[in-house]
């Protein structure tokens, strides 16, 4: 049980155009899923966490206008980078929480040409 | 930003060694301790959630240690074997909840048939 997915896994876009990445939990409902980001050779850092039927909470020095978290259902979690930028390219990964527990999707590559 | 600190960074390491890594963390308002093992391509996967000061958990030829009051956490792999090879994250979880975690930045193990 606690299988998370994320779709898709990698993604290459050009600059100025939009990327919608999904965060599924397969097995259980997650009220609140969490997405970071991770730069080459460096840790995971949170980027908003996303509560069902609310506004999501950024962390400090995220644009809320630019990556964009829908939280529409228990078991579903959207992240869109709007107007990305080569800045943008990252590993974004989603987690759901159950319990006392976060369980990680496989997470999404992003390259922005 | 919280610090989080693992060591080391890598480590190689013949089959049928045993071996350890440190994660270091702020001593203060602490909630839980995550291990996660992650291999490339794919979900990290939770290990151990600490939350007790002198815990000490065990999954098979894994366990680890936590120290709250001066901060640091113990994994050891007993026996290593080449399929333990992957990325070993620590996640300092603060607070009264489950909430935002603060991840170190791995310590990358290879096993050597």
């Amino acid at each position: 049980g606690a299988v998370v997915s994320q779709h898709p896994s990698w993604v290459i876009c050009k600059s100025g155009t939009s990327v919608k990445i999904e965060c599924r939990s397969l097995d259980f409902q997650a009220t609140t899923m969490f997405w970071y980001r991770q730069f080459p050779k460096q840790s995971l850092m949170l980027m908003a966490t996303s509560n069902e039927g609310s506004k999501a909470t950024y962390e400090q020095g995220v644009e809320k206008d630019k990556f964009l978290i829908n939280h529409a259902s228990l078991t579903l979690s959207t992240l869109t980078v709007t107007s990305a930028h080569p800045e943008d390219s990252s590993f974004y990964i989603c987690s759901a929480s159950r319990t006392n527990e976060q369980f990680f999707g496989p997470g999404t590559r992003l390259t922005v040409l | 930003i919280l610090n989080v600190e693992q060591s080391p960074q890598s480590l190689h390491v013949q089959e049928g060694d045993s071996t350890n890594f440190t994660c270091s963390f702020p001593s203060s308002n602490f909630y839980a301790l995550h291990w996660y093992r992650w291999e490339t391509a794919k979900s990290p996967e939770a290990l151990f959630v600490m939350t007790l000061n002198g815990d000490e958990k065990k999954k098979g030829r894994i366990s680890a240690t936590l120290n709250t009051k001066e901060g640091y956490s113990y994994l050891y792999i007993k026996g290593s074997q080449p399929e333990d090879s992957a990325t070993y994250l620590c996640a300092f979880n603060e607070g009264s909840t489950l909430g935002r975690l603060y991840f170190g930045r791995g310590t990358q193990l290879t096993v050597w048939p």
